[in-house]
């Protein structure tokens, strides 16, 4: 089955970038969607469509996908957006949704 | 609003079958395209989808799990039921049902809160 593989932790520091990657087998040609957890609560999704962002969600969250990685690229990070971060994509050969395995964004 | 709620029991033991309701309200499945899925998350894990319905009964499983899942839909109660056979102590986590993004998108864009399903005898 589809695997989609991330670090399971980024450090950054206040006001850097942060960015997280998520691989998967020609991730390019599909459709790739990303939530933010943070403790205790329920996913909340960022991107979707690789670069799309739900209204709410501030620029400073942009999603790229290409080859074989798909990034989620966090600027001027804030204390706010220390969490957990999951890439998601529908597999059409399986036809099954797959969750990354996720990544913790710790803001120093 | 788009709200969704999810209840059952929060402890089970080996071997029962967990059956969990997800309550939702802002949206109906008299609609074309809607969906409802669920999701679950272990402690401390990541998350692992579990099953979808779509308005028109359309279902999909995990493959891992598609044995002990069966997903069904109520359109006059707006609800979602959930059942999962044999349950053991790995099956602990949170349980979540969310809206599956409509216009044919393959993500979910509301979600319940959780509940908390502790498997132990």
């Amino acid at each position: 089955s589809y695997v989609l593989t991330q670090p399971p932790s980024v450090s950054v520091a206040p006001g850097q970038t942060a960015r997280i990657a998520c691989g998967g087998n020609n991730i390019g040609s599909k459709s790739v969607h990303w939530y933010q957890q943070k403790p205790g609560q329920a996913p909340v999704v960022v991107v979707y469509d690789d670069s799309d962002r739900p209204s709410g969600i501030p620029e400073r969250f942009f999603g790229s996908n290409s080859g074989n990685t798909a990034t989620l690229t966090v600027s001027r990070v804030e204390a706010g957006d220390e969490a957990d971060y999951y890439c998601q994509v529908w597999d059409s050969t399986s036809d099954h949704y797959v969750f990354g395995t996720g990544t913790k964004v710790i803001v120093l | 609003q788009i709200t969704l709620k999810e209840s059952g029991p929060t402890l089970m033991k080996p071997t029962q079958t967990l059956t969990l309701t997800c309550t939702f309200s802002g949206f109906s499945f008299s609609t074309s395209e809607v969906g409802v899925g669920w999701v679950r998350q272990p402690p401390g894990k990541a998350l692992e989808w579990l099953a979808l319905i779509y308005w028109d009964d359309d279902k999909r499983y995990n493959p891992s799990l598609k044995d002990r899942l069966t997903i069904t839909k109520d359109t006059s109660k707006n609800q979602v039921v959930l059942t999962m056979t044999n349950m053991d102590p790995v099956d602990t986590a949170t349980y979540y049902c969310a809206h599956n993004a409509e216009a044919g998108r393959d993500y979910f864009d509301y979600w319940g809160q959780g509940t908390l399903v502790t498997v132990s005898s």
